[in-house]
């Protein structure tokens, strides 16, 4: 069966710093990523998503970036956190058959100070 | 741009008791539609969805939901609730066509059921 993976749960950060998050896919092959983001009271925004190894497509503007360096490997990184980085990260998989399904990773809790 | 719009940001209901919790949509086109779930510190995890067909779909313990396009709706349902049910319900929406890949979630309707 398929699982997802991310890591750090939780993360501190002061203002200013960089950031690395990763999320990794088991028991698939291809899949589609994606990474959100879940502030308090607004539900889940797609930051980016990628159907290959390489290719990323951003839906929001902002400070992040995210890059795909293998088939199952997602990182959402940052050169300088802001404050208003703060929130809940998710990553995503999905098949590649048109559109399918996402499953969802269990989180990273990042706090930036 | 797609939108998705939940009535009720929080919901407290005795065991039970009938649950619905509504789910409005906007999109210019054929949709996909999902329910997930976020119980108390566990994964976001899809509860039900509807890609075609029947506009009654049934989901994991007891849920269903019914998408009635006139009203752009997804309400979920659920006829007794349960303590267990506690958690916060997220409705979703995306394109059906190739290339669909942005799912728009709404901002949550947070469940507390009183035992």
């Amino acid at each position: 069966s398929q699982t997802i993976h991310q890591w750090p749960a939780t993360l501190v950060q002061p203002v200013g710093s960089p950031l690395s998050l990763e999320c990794t896919v088991e028991g698939t092959s291809n899949p589609n990523l994606y990474w959100y983001r879940q502030a308090a009271g607004r539900g889940l925004q797609l930051l980016f998503y990628s159907v290959g190894i390489g290719q990323i497509s951003s839906e929001v503007p902002q400070n992040l970036s995210a890059s795909r360096p293998q088939d199952r490997q997602f990182i959402l990184s940052s050169k300088k956190l802001l404050l208003s980085d703060s929130g809940f990260y998710l990553c995503a998989w999905s098949g590649m058959e048109g559109f399918d399904t996402q499953y969802f990773g269990p989180g990273t809790r990042l706090t930036v100070l | 741009a797609q939108s998705v719009s939940q009535h009720n940001h929080h919901v407290i209901l005795s065991e039970a008791a009938s649950l619905e919790l509504g789910c409005n949509y906007s999109y210019g086109g054929t949709v996909n539609l999902f329910w997930y779930v976020q119980y108390p510190g566990q994964h976001l995890q899809l509860l039900l969805k509807y890609f075609s067909g029947d506009p009654l779909v049934k989901g994991i313990k007891g849920f269903e939901a019914e998408f009635i396009k006139s009203k752009f709706s997804f309400n979920l349902r659920k006829p007794s609730v349960q303590w267990s049910d506690t958690a916060e319900y997220f409705c979703a929406v995306s394109g059906s066509g190739a290339g669909s890949y942005q799912l728009t979630f709404g901002k949550g309707t947070k469940l507390s059921v009183i035992p």
